[in-house]
C-alpha cells in the first residue's frame, strides 16, 4: 500500500487566493512525522513545514499551514495568498518514527500553477 | 545552517563510463545520508541509506554493485554510478541527517540541490 497519497496531479490557483493541496498517509507506527516540500524547476527540495504525530496543534510557517486530521490520516497543505513564485511541484512526505534516522516516503506530487 | 551541497549539479556522460556524485554537509556532521532518485515528473524514490563508516543499506531492486555508495567521513558521501547506461539517466538527490539544531528542527534531514545525470 502507498504510504503517501497525493490525488491531485495538478492544481491551479488565482494569485492572492488560498489553495489546499491534499495528502493522505498510511502507517501503523504511532510515531511519525509529516513534511511538505516544494520543488521548483531547478530541482532542489525546499522544506516548507513539519507536523509531528503527537503535535496537538496544526503547524504553521508563514503563508503555509498544515491541516492535520489524525483520525482521517490526512495532512493537507494550505497556502494562503498565493504568489506567482509558488508555482512548483509540491511533495508530501512521511517519516516513520520521530528521529531523522529513517528515510522519507514521498507522494507523487502536485504541480501547482499560480495564475496572474 | 544545515546546508547540503552536491557536485556536480549536472553531468553528461557516455554509456559505459562511471560517474561519481558527491554529497557534502557543509556546516554539520551527518552520521546518516540518504540517496534518492527521481525520474522526470515522478516522485523521489529511496535508493539507499548511507551510514558513516559502515556499508550502505540498499532498497529492494537497487543494484549495489551498480550504485556504489561510500560514506567515508561525517561530511561526505559519494554515489558512483558504474558502467552507466541511458536508463540510469535521472535526477539524483541526497539528504543528510543533522542530529543537532542547525536547521531549526531537532534531528532532521536536509536535501542537497540534486544532480542531473544524462547518459548518452
Amino acid at each position: 500500500a502507498q504510504k503517501i497519497t497525493q490525488t491531485q496531479p495538478g492544481m491551479f490557483v488565482q494569485e492572492k487566493e488560498a489553495v489546499t493541496l491534499d495528502c493522505t498517509y498510511d502507517t501503523s507506527d504511532p510515531s511519525y512525522g509529516l513534511f511538505w516540500y516544494k520543488q521548483p524547476s531547478s530541482g532542489e527540495m525546499i522544506f516548507l513545514i513539519y507536523q509531528g504525530s503527537y503535535d496537538q496543534q496544526n503547524a504553521t510557517e508563514g503563508r503555509y499551514s498544515l491541516n492535520f486530521q489524525k483520525a482521517r490520516k490526512s495532512a493537507n497543505l494550505v497556502i494562503s495568498a498565493s504568489q506567482l513564485g509558488d508555482s512548483a511541484m509540491y511533495f508530501c512526505a512521511m517519516r516513520e518514527g520521530l528521529t531523522g534516522a529513517n528515510n522519507l516516503f514521498f507522494g507523487t506530487g502536485t504541480r501547482l500553477t499560480v495564475i496572474p | 545552517g544545515a546546508v547540503v551541497s552536491q557536485h556536480p549539479s549536472r553531468v553528461i556522460c557516455k554509456s559505459g563510463t562511471s560517474v561519481k556524485i558527491e554529497c557534502r554537509s557543509l556546516d554539520f556532521q551527518a552520521t546518516t545520508m540518504f540517496w534518492y532518485r527521481q525520474f522526470p515528473k515522478k516522485s523521489l524514490m529511496l535508493m539507499a541509506t548511507s551510514n558513516e563508516g559502515s556499508k550502505a543499506t540498499y532498497e529492494q531492486g537497487v543494484e549495489k554493485d551498480k550504485f556504489l555508495i561510500n560514506h567515508a567521513s561525517l561530511t561526505l558521501s559519494t554515489l558512483t554510478v558504474t558502467s552507466a547506461h541511458p536508463e540510469d539517466s535521472s535526477f539524483y538527490i541526497c539528504s543528510a541527517r543533522d542530529v543537532g539544531l542547525a536547521g531549526g528542527l531537532i534531528d532532521e534531514q536536509f536535501f542537497g540541490p540534486g544532480t542531473r545525470l544524462t547518459v548518452l
